[in-house]
């Protein structure tokens, strides 16, 4: 079973548009992290939020982990034609990483 | 390239059948793990291997079965085949174990008619 969820299920934006998408989850974690994958292609690691933490930045990735609600979200600013692709958060509990179901996410020309 | 290497990309077998997928981790990864994308269930953690002991075990059905070689290199054995085991298997490494990011490999792409 999934974990995580995302939200929205699908995003469609302009570039240089931000994206946002959330995540909640449903049991205590030790970490939670946002991978993307491009159509058909494997999954590539973005970002690790530990459990104590509460915000993160990569680049044009900012991360937020609010442990008392459960949940997190992922914001891509600037977006470009490249980051279409989908985004899945995923969380870790007793040596599994499970993830969500994930966001498709379109960023048009 | 991410590092992590699976063989085959593509795979097409009839049912009944058994597939072995093959998986080399990132040089210095220790940890390899097996999931399985399908439309309808999403990504499943099948199983997780740690220096060739298994660590972790997920959805995985009783006709699959893994293991890890002394060298890291992991295998995935489907055997009996169904219609609704096809679906994208995927192989990621890492240094430890989930505190650290998944490096994933492309994938075997599945097809069983």
């Amino acid at each position: 079973s999934q974990q995580g969820e995302e939200d929205p299920q699908a995003l469609s934006i302009q570039e240089g548009e931000n994206a946002t998408m959330n995540c909640s989850y449903k049991t205590s974690i030790n970490n939670l992290q946002w991978y993307r994958q491009n159509s058909g292609r494997g999954l590539v690691h973005l970002i690790l939020i530990r459990s104590n933490e509460r915000e993160k930045h990569s680049g044009r990735l900012r991360v937020t982990l609010d442990t008392s609600k459960k949940s997190s979200s992922l914001l891509i600013t600037a977006s470009r034609a490249a980051d279409t692709a989908s985004y899945f958060c995923a969380t870790t509990n007793d040596y599994k990483l499970s993830f969500g179901a994930g966001t498709t996410v379109t960023v048009r020309a | 390239d991410s590092g992590v290497t699976q063989t085959p990309k593509h795979l097409i077998t009839a049912t009944g059948q058994r597939v072995t997928l093959r998986c080399s981790p990132r040089s210095g990864d220790l940890s390899v793990y097996w999931y399985q994308q399908s439309l309808d269930q999403g990504l499943q953690f099948l199983i997780q291997y740690y220096n060739g002991e298994e660590r972790a075990k997920g959805n995985i059905l009783e006709r699959f079965s893994a293991q890890q070689f002394p060298d890291l290199h992991s295998e995935l054995n489907l055997s009996s085949l169904e219609l609704g085991d096809s679906a994208l298997y995927f192989c990621a490494s890492s240094e430890g174990g989930v505190n650290y990011g998944y490096t994933f490999g492309s994938g075997t792409r599945l097809t069983v008619v």
